[in-house]
């Protein structure tokens, strides 16, 4: 089936840098764009914008440029989100979600809790 | 981008039917058809209950259905259960090639 796993639990200090993964299985990878969402403890989510998994152009949602990396590794199927100069404000589960032609997201991972503390 | 605009809360007893509003613009929910809602139980990550405003994916029960008028789609759930019991998220398409959620509904079930 059509899944989406994402690597596990982080804590880390400010300033520190932080990757995440997720890795696709049951479909042919580079078929679907990938996008990452953001939701903040307590809070909605947020789109954080997208990866075309076929020429690995990402495309960044206002707030989310500058220090958010959207990469791939096509041959293990997997997308990645990289933040660095992490901040308190940072802490959130990051979900990663293959979005249909539709524009609608489904699956998504199970999330990443990023927490950032001193 | 600004979030589409959801009603924080709402509710209804068992069987009753129960409607959540999504309200943006023409650049956005009116102007394209693809709007989709999302259920999101505590803990867990948000799941497709709708897509192109009144598409239901298979396993979704037929007692959720989408509409959309003008700029403000509806999700509509009826003969609710206590699984609804969920925040409730909407999305669309934007002018601006981006996409964009709604700040959340929180469904009690009475």
């Amino acid at each position: 089936q059509v899944q989406l796993v994402q690597s596990g639990s982080e804590l880390k200090k400010p300033g520190a840098s932080v990757k995440v993964s997720c890795k696709a299985s049951g479909y042919t990878f580079t078929s679907y764009a990938m996008n990452w969402v953001r939701q903040a403890p307590g809070q909605g989510l947020e789109w954080m914008g997208w990866i075309n998994t076929n020429t690995g152009n990402p495309t960044y949602a206002q707030g989310f440029t500058g220090r958010f990396v959207f990469s791939l590794d096509t041959s293990v199927s997997t997308a990645y989100l990289q933040i660095s100069s992490l901040k308190a404000e940072d802490t959130a589960v990051y979900y990663c979600a293959r979005v249909g032609d539709g524009n609608w997201f489904d699956p998504w991972g199970q999330g990443t809790l990023v927490t950032v503390s001193s | 981008q600004s979030a589409l605009t959801q009603p924080p809360s709402a509710s209804g007893s068992p069987g009753q039917s129960v409607t959540i509003s999504c309200t943006g613009t023409s650049s956005d929910v009116g102007g394209y058809n693809y709007v989709s809602w999302y259920q999101q139980h505590p803990g867990k990550a948000p799941k497709l209950m709708i897509y192109e405003v009144s598409k239901r994916p298979s396993g979704v029960p037929d007692r959720f259905s989408g509409s959309k008028s003008g700029n403000t789609a509806s999700l509509t759930v009826s003969g609710l259960q206590a699984e609804d019991e969920a925040d409730y998220y909407c999305s669309s398409y934007t002018s601006s090639s981006t996409l964009v959620f709604g700040g959340g509904t929180k469904l009690t079930v009475l």
